[in-house]
């Protein structure tokens, strides 16, 4: 089974804290991408990337940054947390046609 | 922003059929339907996906119009364990990003 794994479950940080949420899939899979849910304003994307060291911006990438220098782990950077950065985030992977698989997320707590 | 559109809620039965409708108008001929699932505090899972025919796999079916501008996501003897929000996606092969919409609150009432 295709397994994407993220840290952390649930993480406090204080605001001005730089952050880094880290996701892994173990199925060689080229896309991942990264989401943050809010109740009422459902999933958003945040960036994908489709490649190593290749990342495109979704939606909302504002306040957010990337890295993947291996295939198989794809980071997700806070480089300042601020309250609005409060959310759940979720990080799915998949093949280049075929369905993504999500990882059980991550609560992120700013405070 | 999404391409799609859901009905924010529906209820079903324990043991009838759920069918949950989408609406894509404006789907381009290599755009794939997909559809997924979240039950509470889990990541989206994967139901089924499909391009112009029907397709059924163990969870569900997912009928397609011949015109290609709506689909119906089927669950055919629905249970409390799917009790979730289900998103329609339409989604171009190849790297495409997937945007989820608002999706549908599914109550299964016993």
């Amino acid at each position: 089974d295709v397994k994407v794994t993220q840290s952390s479950r649930y993480l406090v940080k204080r605001t001005g804290e730089k952050v880094f949420l880290e996701c892994v899939q173990d199925m060689d899979h080229e896309n991942m991408f990264w989401y943050r849910q809010d109740p009422g304003l459902g999933l958003r994307l945040i960036y994908f990337s489709y490649d190593v060291k290749m990342k495109e911006k979704g939606d909302i990438p504002e306040g957010y940054s990337v890295s993947r220098e291996k295939k198989e782990r794809f980071s997700l950077i806070l480089e300042s947390a601020s309250t609005n950065q409060t959310s759940m985030y979720l990080c799915a992977s998949s093949l280049l046609n075929t369905e993504a698989f999500f990882g059980q997320g991550t609560r992120l707590t700013v405070v | 922003d999404a391409k799609t559109t859901q009905p924010t809620s529906m209820d079903c039965a324990e043991g009838r059929a759920a069918n949950l409708p989408c609406n894509h108008s404006t789907i381009s001929g290599n755009e794939y339907v997909y559809w997924y699932r979240q039950i509470h505090s889990q990541g989206p899972q994967y139901i089924i996906h499909g391009l112009k025919n029907n397709e059924t796999n163990e969870m569900a079916s997912l009928i397609i119009t011949e015109d290609r501008k709506s689909s119906t996501l089927i669950l055919p003897h629905a249970t409390l364990r799917d009790t979730a929000v289900y998103y329609c996606i339409v989604r171009v092969a190849f790297g495409d990003k997937i945007i989820f919409g608002k999706g549908t609150r599914l109550h299964i009432l016993p």
